[in-house]
């Protein structure tokens, strides 16, 4: 069965750094997305990406974090100048559609030091 | 606003004994709920979903929901749980036509005893 592959799976960096979180969505889907989870609190929804560009964001994706599909398989999160509070786990997901099922990643776990 | 309020944060039950994980929702809209089930070190699989179909809705691994609109719940069951059962389970709801984020519960931890 297709599946969202997610790399790293642990990634450890110093507070002030840019990190690159990468997601290879399955590939007929048409929707991609970005979710944390803190240690301990609810899974957060960040964004979705669609045709291009962000059809949706939440307050926590500001100016901090930005999208991209640099090609027509990778979908990658960047956060810019990290932060002690940025350290959770990262699930990308992708969906066929609009308002179908979301496929997860086993996500990434990011570290601020 | 739309909410999913998980009424357990942990669940322990003994392998071969019924499982039942509670959820209650809020929606304005009429919603989609799933349940997503998140085994250690992995991502997160849909169990089942329902959107507005039939109310009883089967899932993998011989789990079921019951969508019940006059006590907007939608809790998740299993006549027998096995010792794999054993993980992180999250109620989760997405009003229909207003966006695709999902709004996830606080998740509950089902332990399995032999």
């Amino acid at each position: 069965e297709p599946e969202v592959t997610q790399t790293p799976s642990h990634q450890v960096t110093q507070m002030g750094q840019e990190v690159i979180l990468r997601c290879v969505p399955i590939s007929n889907h048409l929707y991609f997305y970005w979710y944390r989870q803190i240690l301990g609190q609810k899974v957060e929804f960040l964004v979705s990406f669609y045709n291009n560009e962000i059809s949706e964001k939440s307050e926590i994706f500001d100016d901090q974090f930005s999208v991209e599909r640099p090609d027509g398989s990778n979908f990658t999160l960047k956060i810019r100048s990290t932060k002690l509070e940025d350290s959770a786990m990262y699930f990308c997901a992708s969906s066929e559609a609009y308002n179908s099922p979301l496929h997860f990643g086993n996500g990434t776990r990011l570290t601020v030091t | 606003a739309q909410s999913v309020t998980q009424l357990d944060s942990h669940v322990s039950v003994s392998e071969g004994t019924p499982v039942l994980l509670r959820c209650n929702y809020s929606s304005s809209y009429s919603p989609s709920l799933f349940w997503y089930v998140q085994h250690p070190n992995k991502g997160l699989q849909l169990l089942l979903k329902y959107t507005s179909a039939a109310t009883l809705v089967k899932g993998i691994n011989g789990f079921e929901a019951e969508f019940k609109k006059s006590e907007t719940s939608f809790h998740l069951t299993k006549p027998s749980a096995h010792m794999s059962d054993a993980a992180e389970y999250f109620c989760v709801v997405t009003p229909i036509g207003t966006g695709t984020a999902l709004i996830f519960g606080k998740g509950t931890t089902l332990s399995v005893s032999s």
